[in-house]
């Protein structure tokens, strides 16, 4: 089936710095890729809908200055949380399809600002 | 707008027994794909069921069933002979083909021994 990599599973970044995380379709190509937030024991949280080649949408409350998104292939996309915060630690996780139902999720990356 | 809801927050059932687990959605689309994943603590997304709303049949995958009645927008999932790694927080998902999904605030499972 498809397989979707993330990547890193965890990071610990100083507060004020940058960190990137990617997402990888390992078996196929995603034209579309989705970035979610999900808090402790919360549901997940759409934050951008990531399109390859072009710009990604973002979803209300979201700051684009802030998580910055490039979908560079047909394979990876990737979001830079520019100048973290610590209200920033959240669990993200990534999800590309083929479309009709056929989305798988990475892994997910937990982030902690310090 | 398209939501769904999970109205029960935690949920338990002993090791073997049945157990199912409430859905219910709001669309005005036609045409749209629901689902219903597992996150256990790895918090790895795992899907267990997929269900087209244009096919009556309700979808079944081994011990995991659903109850779909579009009418009522309500779609429910029955864990039959219920194991210790069925324990997992389970969201329900509605989809639009090409879209994003749409998840409840989820149902966390305990199989007791």
């Amino acid at each position: 089936g498809a397989v979707v990599s993330q990547h890193p599973s965890r990071v610990i970044c100083k507060s004020g710095t940058s960190v990137k995380i990617e997402c990888r379709s390992l078996d196929f190509q995603a034209t579309t890729m989705f970035w979610y937030r999900q808090f402790p024991k919360k549901s997940l949280m759409l934050m951008a809908t990531s399109n390859e080649g072009s710009k990604a949408t973002y979803e209300q409350g979201v700051e684009k200055d802030k998580f910055l998104i490039n979908h560079a292939s047909l394979t990876l996309s990737t979001l830079t949380v520019t100048s973290a915060h610590p209200e920033d630690s959240s669990f993200y996780i990534c999800s590309a399809g083929q479309g009709a139902g056929g989305y798988t999720f990475g892994s997910g990356t937990r982030l902690t600002v310090v | 707008a398209q939501t769904v809801t999970q109205s029960q927050p935690e949920m338990s059932v002993q090791e073997a027994e049945t157990v199912t687990l409430s859905c219910t959605y709001d669309t005005s689309e036609s045409n749209y794909y629901l689902f219903w994943y597992k996150q256990p603590p790895s918090r790895q997304m795992i899907l267990v069921i997929r269900q087209e709303a244009y096919k009556q049949q309700n979808a079944t995958e081994n011990r995991f069933s659903v109850n779909f009645q579009k009418a009522a927008k309500s779609f429910s999932l029955k864990i039959s002979d219920s194991q210790l790694g069925d324990t997992a927080m389970y969201f329900c998902a509605f989809m639009i083909s090409g879209n994003q999904f749409y998840f409840g605030t989820g149902t966390s499972l305990t199989v007791i021994p």
